[in-house]
């Protein structure tokens, strides 16, 4: 069974960063791509990035181009969200999510919390 | 990368079928068979309930089944269960190693 557990949201500033991660158990981490997915309050679910099973490919959502960078750690099981020069819109809870089946995000973690307030 | 479009709200009553619909474009939804639908009960994450056009995970009910019909994508729930009370979320491939979701539709069982 996989399991997916995120970490790293709280209260952060305007304009500061903030480092997400996100850990697998019960897969073969290394063979397939992860997803981060955020979902503001009281809102619908938005895409924010995807890394491929190697690394090689990163892409982002257009409100987080430039701003957020996706990683990975093979010998930690482990996929990361550097979040920079964070704004209020970046509020929400931040989902981690497995890409086994195919094209698509099929085991999700609990989600963490960020919260960009002064 | 705009939202796929998604009612806000569907109703059901017990042992009835109800079908969502999800409208995207001829870059998304129309372009590849790569939609998915997510339940999300409140508070909860979201689980995935088919994807790839039709495909179920192992584990979920054969009352959820998709299909698509140009750029709009439908999720059926049949034989509507009080359980089946929660948020529906589809999600596509937008080309270019990208993803769109819709706004999500909140289900009631009457």
């Amino acid at each position: 069974q996989v399991k997916v557990v995120e970490s790293g949201g709280g209260v952060v500033q305007p304009g500061r960063s903030l480092r997400l991660s996100c850990v697998v158990s019960g897969s073969r981490f290394s063979e397939h791509g992860m997803h981060w997915v955020r979902q503001a309050p009281g809102k619908g679910l938005q895409w924010v990035a995807v890394i491929s099973y190697d690394g090689y490919y990163k892409t982002y959502g257009d409100p987080v181009k430039g701003r957020f960078t996706i990683s990975r750690d093979d010998s930690e099981n482990a996929v990361y969200l550097q979040m920079d020069n964070l704004r209020g819109d970046d509020s929400a809870v931040y989902y981690c999510a497995t890409s086994i089946l195919g094209a698509t995000k099929d085991n999700w973690g609990q989600g963490t919390l960020v919260t960009v307030s002064a | 990368q705009s939202a796929l479009t998604q009612p806000a709200s569907v109703s059901g009553s017990p042992g009835q079928s109800i079908t969502l619909y999800c409208t995207g474009t001829s870059s998304d939804v129309g372009a590849y068979d790569l939609v998915s639908w997510y339940q999300q009960v409140p508070g909860k994450a979201p689980r995935l309930l088919t994807y790839e056009g039709s495909k179920r995970p192992s584990g979920v009910s054969n009352r959820f089944s998709a299909s698509k019909s140009g750029d709009t994508a439908s999720l059926t729930i049949s034989d509507l269960q009080a359980e089946d009370e929660a948020y529906y979320h589809c999600s596509s491939y937008a080309g270019e190693n990208s993803w769109v979701f819709g706004g999500g539709t909140k289900v009631t069982v009457l």
